[in-house]
């Protein structure tokens, strides 16, 4: 079955760029919305964005301004990037599929914990 | 954007109890709702799809209903393993929100 699997660093500096990569394994990435999810210590899940994988690409208006999701279905993977972080997005982020229709997200990553601090 | 509310926030209850949780779309969004289940430390997991789906494997004591801007997922006859947080997220346009939680605790 289909697996997905974070990776990309666990520390990043204030004012930096967050940078995961979210490598698909088990399936094909066709016909499929590729995206993140980050849920900040001991709070709620919060939608950042998603990528068709086709290449085209819809984020949080909260954060759309910093945000960049990409793919590369040549090697089954797809990518986030989070400029300008600051303590306020420190978070687990999870990378997951999403269906097209009633956009089901499954199945999920295990998520990668982001600490922003210098 | 939609927004998503849940209520209530935290629930207490017990092995073999019956227990409700409902979701509240901001806007009508048909049945584009989904709920998950997630335990401490763990991914969350898909239990409920386009409101009354039961997803592969969700045992049966799992249920969704609702349309339009209300909905709930029940839980007959609580287990030991079902105490953990719910959310519902909509299906229906970008952004693709998340209720804010509902912990089920014993």
């Amino acid at each position: 079955q289909v697996q997905l699997q974070e990776s990309g660093p666990g520390l990043v500096k204030p004012s930096e760029t967050l940078s995961l990569t979210c490598t698909v394994s088990g399936g094909s990435m066709t016909d499929y919305y590729w995206t993140w999810i980050r849920q900040p210590p001991g709070k709620g899940l919060e939608w950042i964005g998603h990528i068709w994988y086709s290449g085209s690409s819809n984020y949080s208006p909260s954060l759309e301004s910093r945000v960049t999701i990409s793919v590369d279905t040549s090697k089954n993977q797809f990518s986030l990037k989070l400029h300008s972080v600051t303590a306020a997005d420190t978070a687990v982020y999870y990378c997951a599929r999403g269906s097209s229709g009633w956009y089901v997200v499954d199945p999920w990553g295990q998520g990668t914990l982001v600490t922003v601090s210098s | 954007d939609i927004q998503m509310t849940q209520s209530p926030s935290s629930l207490s209850a017990s092995v073999g109890d019956s227990v409700t949780i409902t979701c509240r779309a901001s806007q009508s969004i048909s049945n584009y709702l989904n709920w998950y289940q997630q335990k401490p430390g763990t991914a969350p997991k898909l239990l409920i799809y386009a409101a009354s789906g039961l997803h592969s494997g969700v045992p049966s004591r799992f249920s969704g209903s609702g349309s339009g801007t209300d909905f709930t997922l029940t839980i007959s006859s609580l287990q030991p393993e079902d105490f953990a947080t719910y959310y519902c997220q909509h299906g229906h346009s970008t952004p693709h929100t998340f209720g804010q939680g509902t912990k089920l605790e014993i």
